[in-house]
């Protein structure tokens, strides 16, 4: 149980253009939903928190306009990163938090994306 | 000051040794402790869970908890070279996980 899927597992694209990766819990209703990104060598940064059918939150340093996330669904939250440059490469990474499973995160297989 | 720190390593152990790992943490309300594990370019996998002061065993691993001097250790016994990865640290705050960096083991086959 507990698994999380994201889509696509990697993604080239050029620079301005926009990408909309899915995460997806298959086997749970996640309550909430996060948002991490790791650059090489380093530990996951949270961006934001999304709860189904609200605003996500943001952390500091975020831009919510470059950064999309809408958790319409207790199953499916959505990035999208918004006119792409070159130091938006990096690997994001999903995670979901199910109702009655306390803090636990189950985290997605990660999006790698590299911007031309 | 950093919210949860972690022991830097590299960490090379031996295979069948047991390889130790620490965590500090600055939160002293915070009451959940994760211990994930992350391949390299893959995502982080959950390995163990603790709440209450102690030890917690899960086949080879084992977590221990000190809320008192706000620090968490994870132990690996029987290290296998399959074991070599970077160990995240995570404790909640305000429902955040707050990760360390890291520290990466080896496992010499």
């Amino acid at each position: 149980g507990a698994v999380v899927s994201q889509h696509p597992s990697r993604v080239i694209c050029k620079s301005g253009t926009s990408v909309k990766i899915e995460c997806r819990s298959l086997d749970f209703q996640a309550t909430t939903m996060f948002w991490y990104r790791q650059f090489p060598k380093k530990s996951l940064m949270l961006m934001a928190t999304s709860n189904e059918g609200s605003k996500a939150t943001y952390e500091q340093g975020v831009e919510k306009d470059k950064f999309l996330i809408n958790h319409a669904s207790l199953t499916l939250s959505t990035l999208t990163v918004t006119s792409a440059h070159p130091e938006d490469s990096s690997f994001y990474i999903c995670s979901a938090r199910g109702e009655g499973a306390g803090d636990t995160q189950y985290f997605g297989p990660g999006t790698r994306l590299t911007v031309l | 000051q950093k919210e949860v720190e972690q022991n830097s390593g590299p960490l090379s152990v031996p295979e069948g040794a047991i390889a130790s790992l620490n965590c500090t943490y600055s939160d002293r309300g915070s009451q959940s402790f994760f211990w994930y594990r992350q391949y390299s370019g893959k995502s982080p996998e959950l390995i163990m869970s603790i709440y209450s002061n102690g030890d917690k065993e899960d086949g080879r691993f084992t977590a221990q908890l000190n809320k008192a001097s706000q620090y968490v250790s994870l132990l690996i016994r029987d290290s296998q070279p399959s074991d070599s990865a970077t160990y995240l640290c995570a404790v909640i705050n305000d429902y955040k996980l707050s990760f360390g960096a890291g520290t990466t083991v080896t496992v010499r086959a």
